[in-house]
């Protein structure tokens, strides 16, 4: 159980254009969900915080014009990269929660790589 | 403290060696360590969540400590083996940060 998959895995596109990041709770409903940004060698960054029927919200220094963050259901979750830049090439991992707090356990999608031209 | 650390960094010991690796963590505003082991390709998966100073838990050949004190938690590995080569992640959620800080992990190399 608590199955978190994400798709695409990996997409590459040019710079200017837009992607999009759909992340799933199979077999749950997750109350909150979480968008991590990791650049090599460095940890697992906290970009957004996103809870059901309501606006995400962004940690100081993520542009949330950017990085646009839609959660329309208890099982859906999507990122927008808005006009992609080289420098947001990046591995993007989103995560679930039952509770919404950080207390529990989170449930990790296996990611996805961007790569910008 | 103010980040999250681990350490070491990478680790490659030999099936059958047990092994601990570290993680330092702010000991102000505590309220939770989360540990989760990572292998290439696949999701982050959730060992254990500790709360408590003094907290232990084990899952098969793994177990965990917590020192809430002096802000440090360790991990061991009993007996390792090659499936348990992965990167081991700690996240501290403190209270002033309201979010879960993650260390940039630990990989652990299992050959036989």
């Amino acid at each position: 159980g608590a199955v978190v998959s994400q798709h695409p895995s990996w997409v590459i596109c040019k710079s200017g254009t837009s992607v999009k990041i759909e992340c799933r709770s199979l077999d749950f409903q997750a109350t909150t969900m979480f968008w991590y940004r990791q650049f090599p060698k460095q940890s697992l960054m906290l970009m957004a915080t996103s809870n059901e029927g309501s606006k995400a919200t962004y940690e100081q220094g993520v542009e949330k014009d950017k990085f646009l963050i839609n959660h329309a259901s208890l099982t859906l979750s999507t990122l927008t990269v808005t006009s992609a830049h080289p420098e947001d090439s990046s591995f993007y991992i989103c995560s679930a929660t039952t509770s919404g707090r950080f207390y529990n356990e989170q449930f990790f999608g296996p990611g996805t790589r961007l790569t910008v031209l | 403290i103010l980040n999250v650390e681990q350490s070491p960094q990478s680790l490659h010991v030999q099936e059958g060696d047990s092994t601990n690796f570290t993680c330092s963590f702010p000991s102000s505003n505590f309220y939770a360590l989360h540990w989760y082991r990572w292998e290439t390709a696949k999701s982050p998966e959730a060992l254990f969540v500790m709360t408590l100073n003094g907290d232990e838990k084990k899952k098969g050949r793994i177990s965990a400590t917590l020192n809430t004190k002096e802000g440090y938690s360790y991990l061991y590995i009993k007996g390792s083996q090659p499936e348990d080569s992965a990167t081991y992640l700690c996240a501290s959620l403190t209270g002033t940060a309201s979010k879960l800080t993650f260390g940039t992990g630990t990989r652990l190399q299992v050959t036989l």
